[in-house]
């Protein structure tokens, strides 16, 4: 099925940097998430997005909708070392109240040094 | 308030067992989804649930897999006869009609 790309696939900071990554797709959406996951445990959804060009924070988390609704992007600042994770974003191309598939990203790693 | 709930944790069965994976989603949603992941692939769909019906299965890899919905509370993945390549963690996730799937903690499943 089709994926959604995401950039950089892994990276590694020192706390307190400041780490960006961006989520990329050939189809439009409506709707733009981006979880957390932890090892051994499920993805937590961290932010929702409705509107191109939303900026939507949450706590150190930014992210941003794409103007061209084809792209999403979250910032992280002053890292922590609880920051360690998988962060994937998710593209729904439903709007309103029903359910509609999730399309899921590759995933970035990221990993934090002291 | 209890999040999706999913048993076993882990499971680990030899080559041709059948294997039941089960999920209970949080109280009052309505839409239930069947993930699996690996590293090969990452995350992918395999059947999503809405008001107990089977709305999309065209991520169910084959007729191995099988999927049921009894009432609003309880779900089951089924493989039947399992094959090493089924190695996975299995997620089941739910939501409650609108854009967020709360994920539960995963079933890790092992096949020799």
């Amino acid at each position: 099925g089709q994926q959604l790309n995401q950039s950089p696939q892994s990276m590694f900071i020192q706390e307190g940097e400041d780490v960006s990554m961006n989520c990329t797709s050939s189809s439009i959406f409506n709707t733009w998430l981006w979880y957390k996951q932890d090892p051994g445990e499920g993805p937590v959804l961290l932010i929702a997005l409705y509107k191109a060009g939303e900026l939507t924070s949450n706590g150190r988390l930014t992210a941003q909708f794409g103007i061209t609704r084809k792209d999403s992007f979250l910032n992280i600042s002053a890292s922590i070392p609880s920051d360690v994770g998988i962060y994937f974003c998710a593209g729904q191309p439903g709007v309103g109240g029903t359910a509609s598939k999730l399309t899921f990203g590759t995933g970035t790693r990221l990993q934090v040094t002291l | 308030d209890a999040g999706v709930i999913q048993s076993p944790r882990h499971e680990v069965t030899e080559m041709g067992q059948e294997v039941t994976l089960r999920c209970k989603p949080i109280s009052g949603h309505n839409s239930l989804f069947w993930y699996r992941q690996t590293m090969m692939r990452g995350l992918e769909l395999l059947i999503y649930f809405n008001n107990n019906v089977p709305i999309d299965d065209s991520g169910m890899p084959e007729d191995r897999f099988s999927a049921k919905m009894p009432n609003a509370s309880f779900s089951t993945l089924k493989i039947q006869p399992s094959e090493p390549r089924d190695s996975a963690v299995y997620f089941c996730a739910s939501s409650a009609g609108t854009r967020f799937e709360y994920f539960g903690p995963g079933t890790r499943l092992t096949v020799l």
